[in-house]
């Protein structure tokens, strides 16, 4: 298993600012994903974050609002940009253990209020 | 298509009673993973089961249980004598080999009342 904390856990943001995201993990992963969940919804795919290469955005996502960074193994940021209520949202990172599985572990969230 | 179907959207029941959620998907590859998440009011996820589909044995795990159908498509769990601490939302996910990509169920809101 691995053990991933995200922050921050929670916060309260206005209208056209941007938030920046962090996760890190006690060991090194290759492979690093970010989804959002809405109000009520299931999880949806932002993106995967590579180590040392541009993130691999989903449909409907884009780099310009959902910047990632992956500087190593053990650490990545997201930042939600220009934020709208619409961003609202549960933010979390999940890393994958072993190559391949899918099975993935997450981080607690980042909860995300958008005045 | 590859898809993932929660019928259920919220099941209350009484402590101590049994409960099944329900899952059935869709892939078109042979080799794939099913999982089951649960997601507690706290929000965090919190990883229950992964299921090879070659491996079509049922699973028990202290009150839970999971029942793999292939025939079906179904991969149901089933909490025997639940727990008010067993409230939760719960996701089912399927893992295409093909891609590797999570492909999430909607959910179904698990109430238990003291």
């Amino acid at each position: 298993s691995a053990v991933i904390s995200q922050k921050p856990s929670r916060d309260i943001c206005q209208r056209g600012t941007s938030l920046t995201i962090q996760c890190q993990v006690d060991s090194q992963v290759t492979m690093m994903f970010w989804y959002r969940q809405q109000p009520g919804q299931s999880l949806t795919l932002i993106a995967t974050a590579n180590q040392g290469s541009e993130a691999t955005y989903e449909s409907g996502f884009v780099i310009d609002k959902f910047p990632i960074s992956r500087p190593n193994l053990t650490f990545s940021t997201l930042t939600v940009s220009n934020m709208s209520p619409e961003d609202s949202s549960i933010y979390l990172c999940s890393v994958e253990i072993a190559r391949g599985t899918g099975e993935l572990f997450f981080g607690e969230g980042s909860r995300l209020t958008v005045l | 298509a590859q898809k993932v179907t929660q019928a259920q959207t919220e099941i209350s029941v009484v402590e101590k009673e049994d409960v099944t959620l329900d899952c059935v998907y869709e892939t078109r590859d042979t080799t794939y993973y099913l999982f089951w998440y649960k997601q507690p009011p706290s929000g965090e996820l919190v990883f229950l089961i992964r299921r090879n589909s070659f491996d079509e044995q049922n699973e028990i795990s202290g009150r839970y249980s999971w029942n793999f159908q292939k025939s079906t498509s179904s991969f149901n769990f089933t909490i025997t004598a639940s727990q008010v601490v067993d409230s939760a939302v719960y996701f089912c996910a399927l893992s295409p080999r093909s891609n590797y990509q999570l492909i999430w169920g909607a959910g179904t809101k698990l109430i238990i009342k003291p």
